[in-house]
């Protein structure tokens, strides 16, 4: 049961060099998110897709930038990395649609230090 | 917007015994979901409980259940019989009826259990 599966769950990177994290997920979610989490802080959302096709700002998105590839994969991007993105970082997705209690499903997150 | 709070940063409780975290919640809709997400050391999310604002219920998971108060604005989780592995973050998560199902974090309370 893979579920949501995120790639790399480690990286550093100095500051104004750019990078995409990855995320797939295997159950036919509909809807895909990206969150950040600071010490000390929940998460907050960055992007979402609400289906293929779509993306939408969440609460923190600027210096992001997102794709949704297909109904599968949903990848978020930092095209130059700023020492204020240092964070980790969490892939979900839910099945969508108006309605319904089906919770999110969260990937193991990836670790992002910028220098 | 939709705002979430938690403000017990840190509890502890000793083993076996029973400890409520506090949650409240800020909307002007009626209709919504609310979530406890736990996140052990491993940094993975794990769904605890849900609740639908419509039911007047309490939600209830094994050791686990809530007391929601709608009035109030209020979700508090409480934890029965507490064991070792219930050590983690515990966040509690709002969620609109309508619309993408993007969830709202509250920043979270570090339960210890004591042995």
């Amino acid at each position: 049961n893979a579920g949501v599966t995120q790639t790399p769950k480690f990286q550093v990177l100095k500051t104004g060099q750019s990078m995409t994290l990855q995320c797939a997920q295997d159950m036919n979610h509909n809807s895909m998110y990206w969150y950040r989490q600071d010490p000390g802080m929940g998460l907050r959302l960055i992007y979402y897709s609400a289906s293929e096709g779509t993306t939408d700002k969440g609460e923190v998105p600027n210096g992001y930038n997102v794709s949704r590839l297909n109904k599968r994969e949903f990848s978020l991007r930092l095209e130059s990395a700023a020492p204020s993105q240092t964070s980790v970082y969490f892939c979900a997705s839910s099945e969508g649609g108006t309605g319904g209690n089906q919770p999110q499903h969260f990937g193991d997150g990836t670790r992002l230090s910028i220098l | 917007a939709q705002t979430v709070t938690q403000s017990q940063p840190e509890m502890s409780v000793q083993e076996a015994e029973t400890v409520t975290l506090s949650c409240t919640y800020d909307t002007s809709e009626s209709d919504y979901y609310l979530f406890w997400y736990k996140q052990p050391p491993s940094r993975q999310m794990i769904l605890v409980i849900r609740q639908e604002a419509y039911k007047q219920q309490n939600a209830t998971e094994n050791r686990f259940s809530v007391n929601f108060q709608k009035a109030a604005k209020s979700f508090s989780l409480k934890i029965s019989d507490s064991q070792l592995g219930d050590a983690a973050m515990y966040f509690c998560a709002y969620r609109s009826f309508q619309g993408a199902q993007k969830l709202v974090f509250g920043q979270g309370t570090r339960l210890t259990i004591n042995p």
